[in-house]
């Protein structure tokens, strides 16, 4: 079974740094892109990229490029999303995806959520 | 960037009616179009993929339809189950952008 977990809710104050984390099981990790996707609050879904854990090859949404970083380590089967500098704006709820597919891809496997919490 | 816009952006219906989403690509993606549920508290779940396509285990009151730029998501009668927000999402370009999303509540 194709299962997603990301890592547990944060509390943040504004300029610290974050990591969170998505890990993948029972697939290949390697063979399939992960996507995030952000939610803030009572508003609807954003495209943020992806990753392919295979090489590490990473596509951004201009609107999040430079304000996140993509990575992942194949190793233990794990997608990041990261922030050097966080802001209020960050409050959001933040999912990972397996995407699925060649062209024409839709994401049909996702994680619980993480959501992340920005304040002073 | 392609933008995808849905309409309407929310809609009142009763159990046992018919509805129909409409999403609107800027410019063609083929048939490169997936339709999502999400409820409160949860993570989206997948209900068509390729525009036409039903994912497995989904029922089979949901169907799409559409092509090139314009594209529908309908529900042929509606459930209590199926209140909840529905998104488009292209993937015809690398950025796999989603619409603004659909509020479906009970009239």
């Amino acid at each position: 079974e194709v299962q997603l977990v990301q890592s547990g809710a944060e509390v943040k104050k504004p300029g610290e740094s974050l990591k969170i984390s998505c890990k993948g099981s029972g697939y290949s990790f390697t063979s399939y892109w992960i996507g995030w996707v952000r939610q803030m609050p009572g508003k609807g879904l954003e495209w943020m990229g992806i990753i392919y854990p295979g090489d590490s090859d990473t596509r951004y949404s201009p609107s999040f490029q430079g304000q996140v970083t993509i990575s992942a380590d194949k190793s233990i089967s794990t997608a990041y999303l990261q922030w050097s500098s966080l802001k209020a704006s960050d409050t959001a709820m933040y999912y990972c995806a397996r995407v699925t597919g060649g062209s024409g891809s839709y994401y049909r496997n996702w994680g619980q959520g993480t959501l992340v919490t920005v304040s002073s | 960037d392609i933008q995808m816009t849905q309409s309407p952006s929310s809609l009142s219906a009763s159990v046992g009616d018919r509805v129909t989403i409409t999403c609107r690509a800027s410019q063609s993606i083929s048939s490169y179009l997936n339709w999502y549920q999400q409820k409160p508290g949860k993570a989206p779940k997948l209900l068509i993929y390729a525009a036409s396509s039903l994912q497995s285990g989904v029922p089979s009151r949901f169907s799409g339809s559409g092509s090139g730029t314009d594209f529908t998501l309908t529900i042929s009668s509606l459930q209590p189950e199926d209140f909840a927000t529905y998104y488009c999402q292209q993937s015809y370009s690398t950025l796999h952008t989603f619409g603004q999303g659909t509020k479906l509540e009970i009239k």
